[in-house]
């Protein structure tokens, strides 16, 4: 899993709040990513980032904020929660270095939005 | 709309034969691409890549073939076994851009 963690796993919430997702990661890699996963779409790239407070906005970013203050965390923040918003969440880091373009995911964090 | 697809969502297999994997591709300016292996539950896993100037690449048990004439992609896996069950995905990434784009998945069910 390449160290790394999401929290939380599951949550429920309701539409209009604020929900932030936390991605962990122990290896100091400079890139990570936000990927939500729907039936039918596969996995759509929300926001990612090159190092800290280096973000950028992937395909499907209306609606979403993320941080990274500091290497390990890369936070994502919806910013008031639709429905819509209800999918599988990913984080995933790309290690340096490295001549293939592989990404590691975390485990997940299902999010429904009542 | 997405660049990346597969041929068909599900594929059924019988424990030994051998499984074929298809994406087609829209992107001629893709360098690399990629194919994941997703398991119930878990985030998806990286299994091979090949590079836009090659045509064939093999690791264990499993082979991707490109065909830039045609924009295909195809991850061969040799005597499919039960724990080859998951969803697989192909994705692309151009040049220097630090993006994937994934297709939609193919839902591999091997049968015993």
């Amino acid at each position: 899993d390449a160290g790394i963690t999401q929290s939380p796993r599951h949550k429920v919430t309701e539409t209009g709040t604020p929900v932030t997702l936390r991605c962990h990661q122990t290896e100091n890699h400079r890139y990570m990513y936000w990927y939500r996963q729907d039936p039918g779409h596969g996995l759509r790239l929300i926001h990612y980032s090159y190092g800290v407070k280096d973000t950028d906005k992937g395909e499907v970013s209306d609606g979403y904020s993320v941080s990274r203050s500091k290497t390990e965390d890369f936070l994502l923040t919806l910013e008031s929660a639709t429905s819509s918003q209800t999918s599988v969440y990913f984080c995933a880091i790309r290690p340096q270095g490295r001549l293939t373009y592989e990404q590691y995911f975390g485990p997940g964090t299902r999010l429904t939005v009542t | 709309g997405e660049s990346v697809g597969l041929h068909l969502p599900t594929l059924s297999v019988q424990e030994g034969d051998n499984s074929i994997i298809n994406c087609a591709y829209s992107n001629s300016a893709s360098d690399y691409f990629i194919w994941y292996k997703q398991e119930s539950g878990k985030g998806p896993q990286f299994i091979i890549d090949i590079r836009s100037n090659m045509d064939k690449r093999q690791g264990q048990r499993v082979t991707v073939l490109l065909n830039k004439t045609v924009k295909h992609l195809s991850l061969q896996i040799a005597a499919t076994q039960p724990g080859d069950s998951a969803v697989y995905f192909c994705a692309e990434k151009e040049g220097n851009d630090y993006k994937l784009s994934f297709g939609a998945g193919t839902t591999v069910t091997v049968r015993a």
